[in-house]
């Protein structure tokens, strides 16, 4: 399977906990992007990657949250003191950017599915 | 700032009948609008999207979307429905800033088709 994996699909942790997700993009994709999709709602845009260098981060991002991408290739998000309000479905998505390309096309992962009690 | 609103959160239609899931947008510009299926479990599907050209745009698995600029819509539809249809549908329009894309979406619409 070539398409964009995220790992775990699944985390249940306790208010307070940190927890990491990892993303593998497609491999020769090199804008990486996080969206969050909260129950009953549309995902929002978390943050977006060029390479390695992160471009943009949303305000939805508190100072608990923090992704990486130190090769250009797999990413994570970290999310410290967990609360229950950042329970949601996070997804990863990739895309190669073309010269000359009207859009480049995001391809969405699995999503990793958080739980905190 | 662009926007995107699905204004059904559920369509019911009956297998063989057509269906239409509706969607609004607003932007800044020319729009990029696209459609999404998320089974569950699963990550979210790429159906079509609208750039430029011909106002009506064929996708995936029989979808097509019509696009009207003088009413801002990008309805999704097919000409007949399957049960495998039956998931869960988001309407998205480019945000484009700092020379990239991020998608935004709307709430999305579950579609129950019904044998």
């Amino acid at each position: 399977d070539t398409g964009v994996s995220q790992d775990p699909r699944h985390k249940i942790t306790k208010r307070g906990q940190n927890v990491t997700f990892r993303c593998d993009p497609i491999s020769e994709h090199n804008r990486l992007y996080w969206y969050r999709q909260t129950l009953g709602q549309g995902p929002e845009f978390l943050t977006y990657f060029q390479n390695e260098a992160q471009l943009e981060k949303s305000r939805l991002l508190s100072d608990r949250f923090s992704a990486e991408r130190p090769k250009g290739s797999f990413s994570t998000l970290e999310i410290q003191r967990t609360e229950q309000g950042d329970s949601a479905m996070y997804l990863c998505a990739s895309s190669l950017s073309q010269v000359n390309a009207l859009y480049n096309e995001q391809f969405f992962g699995p999503g990793t599915r958080l739980t905190v009690l | 700032a662009q926007s995107v609103a699905q204004p059904e959160d559920q369509v019911n239609v009956a297998e063989g009948n057509p269906l239409t899931v509706k969607c609004t947008y607003s932007v800044s510009g020319n729009p990029y609008l696209f459609w999404y299926v998320q089974y569950p479990n699963r990550g979210l599907q790429f159906l079509l999207k609208y750039i430029t050209g011909d106002n009506l745009v064929k996708g995936s698995y029989g979808f097509e979307a019509e696009f009207n600029k003088s009413q801002t819509s990008f309805h999704l539809k097919k000409p007949s429905a399957l049960v495998s249809d039956s998931a869960l549908y988001f309407c998205a329009v480019r945000a484009f800033s700092g020379g990239y894309n991020k998608l935004i979406f709307g709430a999305g619409t579950r579609l129950a088709v019904h044998p």
